[in-house]
């Protein structure tokens, strides 16, 4: 079974960068996984914010990064906002049409 | 526009079935993947299965497999997620999601939950 490990929490202040990380227990992470990254306020349902590693979906803005570091995806933020709060998840195709998500990572700004 | 409205909230008992739906609109429903996603209380996302309908073909994830049936009616742009015998561990939101480029999701459903209770 395929593990996809995430940070369970991070936090970060107003007008700071982050970078979440999307990692495999075993192996390492390519494009060829075709990371993704969707985020999830409380209540809501989820949304995606970039795709095949680095690709921003529309309405998503540059501040959102998205980048393969070492042997794991990586969701970078740059200038946090208020409105950044939110549970984060990557998901990775696995071939044969299966895909799986990550844990999830809940960011805290303050 | 892209949508895809799923059914309401089901209250149901351990032993029922149950088939929820998740209806696209603002594009060609046939020819796009759509997935089915579990989120149990206060935990993360889970990939479930995958259903093209244009041809029905469906993809389950081994965790899945068996437990759950996906299905589809593209006349009515429809894909569907069904139980035979409901466990209290079946309490859940589902997500149904459009899936483009053959690996990702774009467009979400609102949600269905799903109260498994005695």
């Amino acid at each position: 079974q395929t593990v996809v490990t995430q940070e369970p929490s991070f936090s970060v202040s107003p007008g700071g960068t982050v970078t979440l990380t999307c990692g495999l227990r075993s192996g390492s992470i390519s494009t060829d996984y075709h990371p993704t990254w969707y985020h999830q306020t409380p209540g809501q349902a989820p949304r995606t914010l970039l795709y095949s590693t680095s690709t921003r979906s529309s309405g998503v803005p540059d501040r959102f990064s998205g980048s393969i570091l070492g042997n794991k995806a990586a969701l970078t933020i740059t200038g946090a906002q208020a409105d950044d709060e939110s549970d984060y998840y990557c998901g990775l195709h696995l071939g044969s049409g299966i895909s799986v998500f990550g844990g999830g990572t809940r960011l805290t700004v303050l | 526009e892209v949508q895809l409205v799923q059914s309401g909230a089901e209250v149901k008992k351990p032993g029922e079935s149950l088939k929820i739906s998740c209806k696209g609109s603002g594009y060609f429903f046939a020819n796009y993947w759509i997935g089915w996603v579990r989120q149990m209380p206060g935990k993360g996302l889970e990939w479930m299965g995958i259903i093209y309908p244009g041809d029905s073909d469906t993809t389950y994830s081994p965790s899945f497999q068996g437990q759950v049936t996906i299905s589809a009616d593209k006349s009515i742009s429809t894909a569907y997620l069904q139980w035979s015998s409901l466990k209290a561990s079946d309490t859940a939101m589902y997500y149904c999601a459009r899936r483009v480029g053959g690996y990702n999701f774009d467009s979400w459903g609102q949600g269905t939950l799903v109260t498994v209770s005695s």
